[in-house]
């Protein structure tokens, strides 16, 4: 089956970088994405990787390895407004996202 | 407008009622999408429409039922719901389905049926 699992919630503070991973399992590989969730607002597009390896983006960075079937998050000098759900997605063979539970970031000051 | 907007933002309805969900998007995409996002699970793909044609229906019960007159505008039909189907539903788009493309989201429908 298809398969997404990253931790549910994470803590972190203010000004410290935190690592969200995030490991999947789909039938085909059509890439990987991550959104952020404000809570009660839409997700919003982060990044996207199909390519093993590290896409830096400001302070936020995305990692793949598609032979271990991993993803992570880097978020680095976070900030009180980077509270908030992390999602990760798998695009499969049919062009279809399997999506994770998100994981709930929360910044501490 | 900007984006993908969705109205209403909240509903509550009885299990009786029929009610309908409204989503339009303002980016020229050609793919437009329905997911329900229940607390602490993940978004479920309900239905996925690619230049006005239906191409995935995720097993979804028959009391949802979308409309897509054009590619701009997508409606989900909702009758004789369950209390199990309060639930944000998000409405997408994209450029395109057949391709790794960004899905834009809209801001929701906070859905309570009683």
């Amino acid at each position: 089956g298809q398969n997404i699992d990253q931790p549910t919630e994470m803590t972190a503070t203010e000004g410290a970088i935190v690592q969200i991973n995030c490991t999947y399992q789909t039938s085909g590989f059509n890439g990987l994405f991550w959104y952020q969730q404000h809570a009660g607002e839409a997700p919003t597009f982060l990044s996207y990787n199909v390519l093993d390896g590290l896409e830096e983006k400001g302070r936020f960075s995305s990692f793949l390895s598609r032979s271990k079937g991993y993803s992570y998050l880097l978020l680095k000098e976070l900030q009180m407004k980077d509270s908030a759900s992390y999602l990760c997605a798998a695009m499969d063979s049919n062009y279809q996202l399997i999506w994770g539970a998100g994981t709930k970031l929360i910044i501490k000051p | 407008e900007t984006g993908v907007t969705q109205t209403p933002r909240h509903l509550v309805m009885g299990m009786t009622n029929k009610k309908s969900l409204k989503c339009e998007q303002h980016l020229g995409h050609n793919a437009m999408y329905w997911y329900k996002q229940s607390a602490k699970k993940p978004l479920e793909l309900m239905f996925v429409y690619n230049f006005k044609e239906q191409t995935e229906n995720n097993s979804v019960p028959s009391r949802f039922s979308p409309e897509c007159p054009n590619s701009s505008h997508l409606f989900l039909h909702l009758h004789t719901l369950q209390p199990e189907d309060s639930a944000l539903y998000l409405c997408a788009s994209s450029q395109v389905v057949a391709d790794p493309d960004t899905q834009y989201f809209g801001p929701g429908t906070r859905l309570t049926v009683l």
